[in-house]
Formats: C-alpha cells, sequence, structure tokens
C-alpha cells in the first residue's frame, strides 16, 4: 500500500479480554517498529522487528504483551488480560533499513480497556 | 543507552512569532536525527532530517542544524502560523534504535 495501515483505528475491549492489533507497513520496508502514545506522554517504544525477527523486545512492558510478524510484512501486536493501565494509542512504523532512515507511522490503534 | 531531551510545552505563541524548540541527544555513535510533527487527530510524520554533523534540515520554513559539539538538533521557524500548532518530536535513528523525545506541544493564536 501507500502508506502503513494499522487496524482496527478504535478498539473498546472489557478488561481481562484478548485484543489484537494489525499493522501493514510499507511494502519493502524491512524494519517496523511498535510504541505506544498515551495522553500527555511522549511514545514509549515497545518492540522493533528486522524482517520476522524481533532483535529488540526490550520495551514490551509485561509478559501479557507479545507481537509476531509473518513472511516480512504484516505484524500484530496481541496484548492478553487487558487493563485499564494499557489503554492508549498503539502506533506502528516501518522504515526501509534500520540503518538511520526515516519511519513511516501508521494512523495508530486508540485502545480503550473499559 | 540513547536518548533524546526536548523542552516540555506547551509553547505559546502568536502569529507571526519566533520558534525555538531545544533538542538535545545522548547517543554512542552517529546517529541520524528527525523532527516529527502530529497535528491534532493525525498520526506522526517527518517534518525534516539531518543525517550528519552541521547537515541542515529544512521543509515548511522550519530548520534544524545538527551539531554534534552540542549534540542537539533545535527546531527553529522565523514566522510561526496558526496551522503550524501541533506536537513536535525530536528523534535519533541509530542502527536498530529509533528514540523519541516525549514532545513539545505549539499552539499558535491568531
Amino acid at each position: 500500500g501507500a502508506g502503513v495501515s494499522q487496524s482496527p483505528s478504535n478498539k473498546v475491549t472489557e478488561k481481562g479480554k484478548d485484543v489484537e492489533l494489525r499493522c501493514d507497513p510499507i511494502s519493502g520496508h524491512t524494519a517496523l517498529y511498535w510504541y505506544r502514545q498515551s495522553l500527555g506522554q511522549g511514545l514509549e517504544f515497545l518492540i522493533y522487528f528486522q524482517g520476522n525477527s524481533a532483535p529488540d523486545k526490550s520495551g514490551l512492558p509485561s509478559d501479557r504483551f507479545s507481537a509476531e510478524r509473518t513472511g516480512g510484512s504484516v505484524s500484530t501486536l496481541t496484548i492478553q488480560r487487558t487493563q485499564q493501565e494499557d489503554s492508549a494509542v498503539y502506533l506502528c512504523a516501518s522504515s526501509f533499513d534500520r540503518i538511520n532512515t526515516e519511519a513511516f507511522f501508521g494512523q495508530g490503534t486508540r485502545l480503550t480497556v473499559v | 543507552g540513547d536518548s533524546v531531551t526536548q523542552m516540555e510545552g506547551p509553547v505559546t505563541l502568536s502569529e507571526e512569532a519566533f520558534l525555538t524548540i531545544n533538542c538535545t541527544y545522548t547517543a554512542t555513535g552517529y546517529p541520524s536525527l528527525f523532527w516529527y510533527v502530529q497535528y491534532p487527530g493525525e498520526g506522526l510524520q517527518l517534518l525534516l532530517k539531518a543525517t550528519k554533523a552541521d547537515d541542515k534540515g529544512s521543509n515548511k520554513g522550519f530548520e534544524a542544524t545538527y551539531r554534534k559539539e552540542t549534540t542537539s538538533f533545535h527546531l527553529e521557524k522565523g514566522s510561526v502560523q496558526v496551522s503550524d500548532s501541533a506536537v513536535y518530536f525530536c528523534a535519533l535513528h541509530q542502527s536498530s534504535t529509533l528514540t523519541f523525545g516525549k514532545g513539545t506541544m505549539l499552539l499558535v493564536s491568531p
């Protein structure tokens, strides 16, 4: 596609339920990033993919969070047993490679846990 | 590890005023530096970038110069417009690390 696509754009879920957030990066981009943006906060790094592998998972806040990427393209971020503090905008970005290049962001998924 | 520090906002200016948003960084190597902008209700988009020391990035009247000696990448604009109201993020990219500052909100009034 022309840009990074994220779905759904909005998700309201009940506390304790699992959610899956999807990111479709720009075709040909090998690097993919997930960030979390809470109200009034900056961007919190979650995980980075190079191809299908995730060399840097250091930002995942707990073992309830996991992510995968298949075919060097689409990535899914899964949050199990959601908590209210998980409410945030989850942003995905991709870049052509991992070496100092511009990242392109999706519009984000706004997750609300009630 | 790498880090980016930018001035806290909000920065409130009148139209046509001069803008400076300070950004300093800590990195072990030679990162590329970026300013991203997030307009209300929209996603982040690249505003400008610089890939090596003394490079000047510019776009839409905004400028920033990569200063290695002061590890800074301050954003400037000579005359802001109401449409510049947004949140501005300074960022560095080095190897697999893409690190952002906390963002600075700019509010421009007519």
